[in-house]
């Protein structure tokens, strides 16, 4: 059974840093991997999906790579902005038609 | 842009009543999903259908979860009796292939 998980669970930052999220998951045999925001109380943003056959993809600020035989995936923030502030899922995908499962999420704060 | 589209956006029910909540597929999509997120928890897959048919459900979506497509169009998810257990976030995703989409949500509270 496919298990997802993040960290850190919660980050504080100043504004201006760069950072780095972390997602393992338990069976690295994913169709692919995507990354989202949460807002509070509010739906999912998708910012970035991998193919199982990538190492990374990139949009502006954000960087996600994909280590699959590792069975890890990283989200690295560059200059970090206090509308930056969410939480971050990491979910992934077995085949193509299959259920998204998602990990808890890490919950960002950039103060200004 | 296409879009995932979820009416209403807050339902707010008595314990043991009936609620359908409801979502329209981006145009061409074949597959379809309900997720759900209980405050502070994570996003955790309720059912998938296909060609009319469920896929596959998780053991959240028991005898008073259903869902259908009435018209063809719209992508339904019925609670027959509502707990209060059913109160939080749920997600309608469609798919063609490879990516999921998903919509805005609609919170249900259960009072």
């Amino acid at each position: 059974k496919q298990e997802v998980t993040q960290i850190p669970a919660a980050l504080s930052v100043p504004e201006g840093e760069n950072l780095v999220l972390n997602c393992s998951f338990t069976d690295s045999a994913i169709y692919n991997l995507q990354w989202f925001r949460q807002d509070p109380g509010k739906g999912l943003t998708s910012l970035l999906l991998i193919q199982s056959s990538q190492r990374e993809q990139t949009s502006g600020r954000l960087n996600a790579s994909l280590d699959k035989s590792s069975g890890r995936s990283t989200l690295y923030i560059a200059a970090s902005q206090p509308g930056d502030s969410a939480t971050y899922l990491c979910a992934v995908l077995k085949t193509s038609y299959d259920k998204v499962i998602f990990g808890p999420g890490t919950s960002l704060s950039v103060i200004p | 842009e296409p879009e995932v589209t979820q009416t209403p956006s807050h339902q707010v029910t008595q314990m043991g009543q009936e609620v359908i909540l409801r979502c329209v597929p981006i145009s061409n999509h074949l597959y379809f999903y309900w997720y759900r997120q209980i405050l502070g928890q994570k996003v955790e897959f309720l059912v998938s259908f296909y060609n009319n048919e469920i896929s596959e459900k998780s053991e959240i979506f028991d005898d008073q979860f259903s869902v259908e497509r009435p018209d063809g169009s719209n992508f339904t998810l019925k609670i027959r009796s509502t707990k209060l257990e059913d109160s939080a976030m749920y997600f309608c995703a469609t798919s063609l292939d490879n990516e999921q989409f998903f919509g805005p949500g609609t919170r249900l509270t259960v009072l």
